[in-house]
């Protein structure tokens, strides 16, 4: 299993610019989530999804969209980048009810000029 | 919503000694908290978790407690190595390993 992935590993781009973060996995898990991590803020949720056509927001989910067409994929889409989007962003999945264990992907370094 | 605190953002230790991480969280429905390394450059990896209907759980040299009155919980890890040196997060769940709210982070640094 390659576990959670995402791509790319690092992105620069320029203010107004739209570009989606891909997150994939493979383990059949239900739960996605996405987060941004800031210096010294820990992990902030931007959406999360519970199953296939299933998405709900995080506590900061403005600028942002996501979809959940299939069980493996929830891609994060950046509509007009704003230099606040400068942040590492993490993937990280889990089983489902009861299973409660978050794995989480290695990030996308992102900059925004 | 969800409030999750850390203390203390720092802590320095010898090889050996032991580590307490302690965190506050304000909503009495959050039943899940688990406890997350995460070294340089990588995404956080758990390394314990427990739910609210549980005080404490131990894991070799890690251990975590809850006490749900208080709404705080504390991460303990005894003899200390160097390759825990790391920054360590905990976090609430509010609904059922959904909608998690992490604390700010704790570095460790393990002294030789």
């Amino acid at each position: 299993n390659a576990g959670v992935t995402q791509t790319p590993k690092f992105q620069v781009l320029k203010t107004g610019q739209s570009m989606t973060l891909q997150c994939a996995q493979d383990m059949n898990h239900e739960y996605m989530s996405w987060y941004r991590q800031d210096p010294g803020m820990g992990l902030r949720l931007i959406h999360y999804s519970v199953g296939a056509g299933i998405t709900d927001q995080g506590e900061v989910p403005n600028g942002y969209n996501v979809s959940r067409s299939t069980t493996e994929d929830f891609p994060l889409r950046l509509l007009s980048a704003a230099p606040s989007q400068t942040s590492v962003y993490f993937c990280a999945s889990s089983a489902g009810p009861g299973e409660y264990e978050q794995y989480f992907g290695p990030g996308t370094r992102l900059t925004v000029t | 919503g969800e409030n999750v605190e850390q203390h203390p953002s720092t802590l320095s230790v010898q090889e050996g000694d032991s580590a307490v991480i302690k965190c506050t969280y304000s909503d009495s429905a959050s039943n899940y908290f688990p406890w997350y390394k995460q070294e340089l450059g990588k995404g956080p990896q758990l390394i314990i978790d427990i739910r609210s209907n549980v005080g404490e759980k131990k894991d070799q040299r890690i251990a975590v407690t809850l006490n749900k009155t208080a709404k705080h919980f504390s991460l303990h890890i005894t003899e200390t190595q160097p390759e825990d040196s790391a920054v360590y997060f905990c976090a609430a769940s509010r609904r059922d390993g959904q909608n998690f709210v992490f604390g700010p982070g704790t570095r460790l640094s393990v002294l030789p």
